[in-house]
């Protein structure tokens, strides 16, 4: 089992749809997690970071965090094609390195 | 603008020949890391850095080294005894837990 899981997709949404990103993580000591988006041939870019239970919204995007179910979402409301892109979810694990623990990706098609 | 840089952007490496992947930022964040990016395998760390002057190896450090001599600076060395270096190279940084910021990379090819 790897530490961090995303589905890897494509997932695929209408423009204007709601896209729903999901994340586990194996490891409960795990204390905050990031969502970075990569396009084709880019390099990763930090979009939204949780650090406690709950939401937090940063204009259309959404990050939800549920420790007791080890999970991470995020939420992209109102979907444009310029959302197309691979998201990364990462998970950081606590210590002195500040090495973060990423999944594979989720990739992401919005449709005109 | 503060912001992390690395060059070139594109590199040719001939067998047996060993290459430098330049590194620079100017945000004054304490750690450093190098990533390699392959094709379905997600970002794979090779070494990382917290302080000037030490290092530690990632998962895949074998035919890679590094150096720290200065706060801004952390060049990756490929070496010919990494025998698939082709890859999309990423160095990243940060200053506490609040996530890393990524330079744009350098796509190393073997000719």
């Amino acid at each position: 089992q790897k530490e961090v899981e995303q589905n890897s997709g494509p997932l695929s949404v209408p423009e204007g749809a709601i896209a729903s990103l999901n994340c586990t993580y194996s490891d409960r000591g795990s204390q905050s997690f990031f969502w970075y988006r990569q396009y084709s041939g880019k390099s990763p870019e930090l979009i939204m970071s949780i650090y406690s239970n709950g939401d937090k919204e940063d204009g259309r995007f959404t990050a939800q965090l549920n420790k007791a179910s080890q999970y991470v979402s995020l939420l992209i409301r109102d979907s444009q094609p310029s959302d197309s892109a691979t998201y990364l979810c990462a998970a950081y694990k606590g210590g002195n390195n500040r090495k973060l623990i990423w999944g594979l990706g989720t990739s992401l098609a919005v449709n005109p | 603008d503060g912001g992390i840089t690395q060059s070139p952007k594109y590199l040719f490496r001939k067998e047996g020949q060993n290459v430098t992947l330049s590194c620079e930022q100017n945000l004054n964040h304490d750690a450093m890391y190098w990533y390699r990016q392959d094709p379905g395998q997600g970002l794979r760390l090779i070494y990382y850095s917290q302080i000037v002057n030490d290092f530690q190896k990632g998962d895949i450090a074998e035919g890679y080294s590094v150096s720290r001599e200065k706060k801004e600076s952390f060049p990756l060395t490929v070496t010919s005894a990494q025998k698939n270096p082709t890859a999309f190279y990423l160095c990243a940084s940060s200053l506490s837990i609040n996530g890393y910021t990524f330079g744009s990379g350098t796509r190393l090819t073997v000719v």
